[in-house]
């Protein structure tokens, strides 16, 4: 199994900060890498798939990067909706797995 | 409009079998894999298998092998889960995921069913 391991595990950021999470896979993955984004009581909302490409209706403020084993998700200026889980995804192999999660929080 | 629709909470006795349902639609539910991921109060995402609703073929994580049946019905474009032998570890909530075809990607998600396993 592909392995995922995401950090931090959680952060304290303000409204405008710039925010950067990372994912690395136990092997490569090539591009194959999916951002969501989880709100208390609610079903997990894909943001970025294929590494870097953004999901229809999500807001330009977020991008990703990376390929093979290391990538990057990128808040470019907090906002206070995105105050939320933030997990990783490989959709290379099954099983799909995910990253442990970052827990964004208010400072 | 894309929608998937599950079955409500449950409240189950140790031991027991719970079936939940996903169903499906505003796409042909035949041209995408539905995926079951759980997730317990507080903690990640785990993913518990798929199923292909066209072909009814089935991939389940290793965890989860010989206690979970993953089916669909066509007809009523709905798929299911069934977890066997349920422990209190169990109680967490369950999420089906419409998986899009190229890249693998998760784009839509039910809404989530708790399960609750309690004597």
């Amino acid at each position: 199994d592909i392995q995922m391991t995401q950090s931090p595990s959680s952060l304290s950021a303000s409204v405008g900060d710039r925010v950067t999470i990372t994912c690395r896979a136990s092997q490569s993955i090539s591009i194959y890498l999916n951002w969501y984004q989880q709100k208390p009581g609610k079903a997990p909302n894909l943001l970025i798939y294929a590494a870097s490409s953004l999901q229809s209706g999500v807001p330009s403020r977020f991008s990703g990067s990376g390929s093979g084993t290391d990538f990057t998700l990128t808040i470019s200026s907090l906002q206070p909706e995105d105050f939320a889980a933030y997990y990783c995804q490989q959709s290379y192999s099954t099983p799909r797995t995910f990253g442990q999660g970052t827990k964004v929080e208010i400072k | 409009q894309v929608q998937l629709v599950q079955s409500g909470a449950e409240v189950m006795k140790p031991g027991a079998s719970v079936k939940v349902s996903c169903k499906a639609s505003g796409y042909t539910f035949t041209d995408c894999y539905i995926h079951w991921v759980r997730q317990a109060p507080g903690q990640g995402l785990e993913w518990m298998g798929r199923i292909n609703p066209n072909s009814g073929g089935t991939n389940y994580a290793q965890k989860f092998q010989g206690r979970v049946t993953m089916t669909r019905d066509t007809s009523i474009n709905t798929a299911y889960m069934e977890l066997s032998r349920l422990r209190s570890d169990d109680t967490v909530v369950y999420y089906c995921a419409r998986e899009e075809g190229s890249s693998g990607y998760f784009d839509f998600w039910g809404q989530g069913t708790l399960v609750t396993v309690s004597s």
